[in-house]
């Protein structure tokens, strides 16, 4: 069946990067496009941005330029997303979706000294 | 990017109540626009996508309606395991924003 699977939870330190991973199953990857949606504690879904998994080619949200970026491996049906520079306002659960109807179950990054 | 108001933020209904959620985008999303439940702890439901048509295996209790920029999501009978954050979320365009939910609360 079709699925997103997605990584374990990290507990990184202040200004450090993660990398998070999405992989796909049950259907062509480069047909639909990934979105990533995130999750603050307490707080509602924001929309991040999605990546065009035939051309690679990144659409970012606004307030999510500039520390984050998508990246593919078409070989392993696999899209990740790049956090650098973390800090404690990035503490959140994040999503990968195929959308609208099919999300991964969300990784938890803990931003914490 | 087009932005998605809704309404109201929170509400306390009873079981058996019908209640109504809204949502307007900034400008037309034509019938793009998908809604979700979230309950405590866990990850979004898809409810609706294209603006009315049920997901499989959602109760229809459930329905949606709406065009252009105006949408509603209506829940008839309410249940005790409807108490959720539900979200709207337009699809249209090269964005995909997200409402900024509706905590709804059974009495």
């Amino acid at each position: 069946q079709m699925q997103l699977v997605q990584s374990g939870s990290e507990l990184k330190k202040p200004g450090a990067s993660v990398k998070l991973s999405c992989k796909a199953s049950g259907y062509n990857f480069t047909t639909y496009a990934i979105h990533w949606v995130r999750q603050a504690p307490g707080q509602g879904l924001e929309w991040m941005g999605w990546i065009n998994t035939n051309t690679g080619d990144p659409t970012f949200a606004q307030g999510f330029t500039g520390r984050i970026a998508f990246s593919l491996d078409t070989s392993v049906n696999t899209s990740y997303l790049l956090i650098s520079g973390l800090k404690s306002e990035d503490t959140a659960v994040y999503y990968c979706v195929r959308g609208p109807e099919l999300w991964g179950r969300g990784t938890l990054v803990t931003v914490s000294s | 990017d087009i932005q998605m108001t809704q309404s109201p933020s929170a509400l306390s209904a009873s079981v058996g109540d019908r209640v109504t959620i809204t949502c307007r985008a900034s400008r037309s999303i034509d019938r793009w626009l998908a809604w979700y439940q979230q309950k405590s702890g866990k990850g979004p439901k898809l409810l609706i996508y294209e603006a009315s048509t049920l997901e499989t295996g959602v109760p229809p209790r459930f329905s949606g309606s709406g065009s252009e920029r105006e949408f509603s999501l209506t829940i008839t009978s309410l249940q005790p395991e409807d108490s959720a954050t539900y979200y709207c979320q337009q699809y249209n365009s090269y964005s995909a924003n997200f409402g900024q939910g509706t905590k709804l609360e059974i009495k």
